[in-house]
C-alpha cells in the first residue's frame, strides 16, 4: 500500500533555531496537511495545503511556522525559531481528491525535542 | 467551535467485546473517522461513518447517530494487539479543506 514518508524521525534542536521537517506525500494526493502531537494530548490540526498554497490553518500555526512544496513531490514544515513548547510528534499526513469520505494517510512522524 | 469527546482509558479482557463511545458538536458535519494509533506511531484508518447506522469490517464496527452527534466503535474477539488509542475524529462543514479534528483518542488496554 502506498505510504507517507517522512524525515527525519528523530530532530533534536536547540530554541531559537529553524528546523525543516519534510515529508513525501502519496504520489497522487491532492490535500496535504500537518497535524502535531505533544505528549499525552490529542492530534492537533496545523495546516492544510491544496493546490500550492495554504488553504486553512489553525490558531497554532502562527508566523514562526511556514510550509513549502518545493518541487513536485516534497512538503515541508519550517518552525522558524523553535521554542520549547514546540517538542512534540508532528505527523504530515495527505488526502485524495476532494470527496468527504476521503480518509488521511499519516506519516509516521518526526519526534521533535527542543532543547 | 469544536468538541470531541471520549473516554480516556478502558480495559478489556482477551477474548471479549468492548464499545467506546465518542460525542461530537462542530460547525457542519461531513463524516467521522476511527483511528487506531499505537504508542508513538501514527495514527491509521480503521472506518468511517457519513450516515446514520452501522458500518462493519471484520473485527471493527463503527455507529453513527447523527441526530445525537454520537457515535462508537465495536472491536470484537479483543487481541492483545489491539491495545492502543483509538481516535474519534470529524471532518467538519464548510472551511476549504478536507481536514479531520480529532478527540483525545481513548487508551485501550487488552488484558489476558
Amino acid at each position: 500500500e502506498p505510504e507517507v514518508t517522512q524525515t527525519p524521525s528523530h530532530q533534536v534542536t536547540q530554541m531559537g533555531q529553524e528546523v525543516i521537517l519534510r515529508c513525501v506525500p502519496i504520489s497522487n494526493h491532492l490535500y496535504f496537511y500537518w497535524y502535531r502531537q505533544i505528549l499525552g494530548q490529542k492530534v492537533e490540526f496545523l495546516v492544510s495545503f491544496y493546490n500550492n498554497e495554504i488553504s486553512e490553518k489553525s490558531e497554532i500555526f502562527d508566523d514562526q511556522f511556514s510550509v513549502e512544496r518545493p518541487d513536485g513531490s516534497n512538503f515541508t514544515l519550517k518552525i522558524r525559531s523553535t521554542k520549547l513548547e514546540d517538542s512534540a510528534m508532528y505527523f504530515c499526513a495527505s488526502s485524495g481528491v476532494s470527496t468527504t469520505n476521503e480518509k488521511l494517510f499519516f506519516g509516521s512522524g518526526t519526534q521533535l525535542s527542543v532543547l | 467551535g469544536q468538541n470531541i469527546d471520549q473516554p480516556t482509558e478502558m480495559t478489556a479482557t482477551e477474548g471479549a467485546i468492548v464499545q467506546i463511545n465518542c460525542t461530537y458538536q462542530t460547525s457542519g458535519f461531513n463524516g467521522l473517522f476511527w483511528y487506531q494509533q499505537h504508542a508513538g506511531e501514527a495514527p491509521t484508518f480503521l472506518s468511517y461513518n457519513v450516515l446514520d447506522g452501522l458500518e462493519e469490517k471484520g473485527r471493527f464496527s463503527s455507529f453513527l447517530s447523527r441526530s445525537k452527534g454520537y457515535s462508537y466503535l465495536l472491536l470484537k474477539e479483543l487481541q492483545m494487539k489491539d491495545s492502543a488509542s483509538y481516535l474519534c475524529a470529524v471532518r467538519g462543514g464548510g472551511g476549504a479543506t478536507n481536514k479531520l479534528i480529532f478527540g483525545t483518542g481513548t487508551l485501550l488496554a487488552v488484558q489476558p
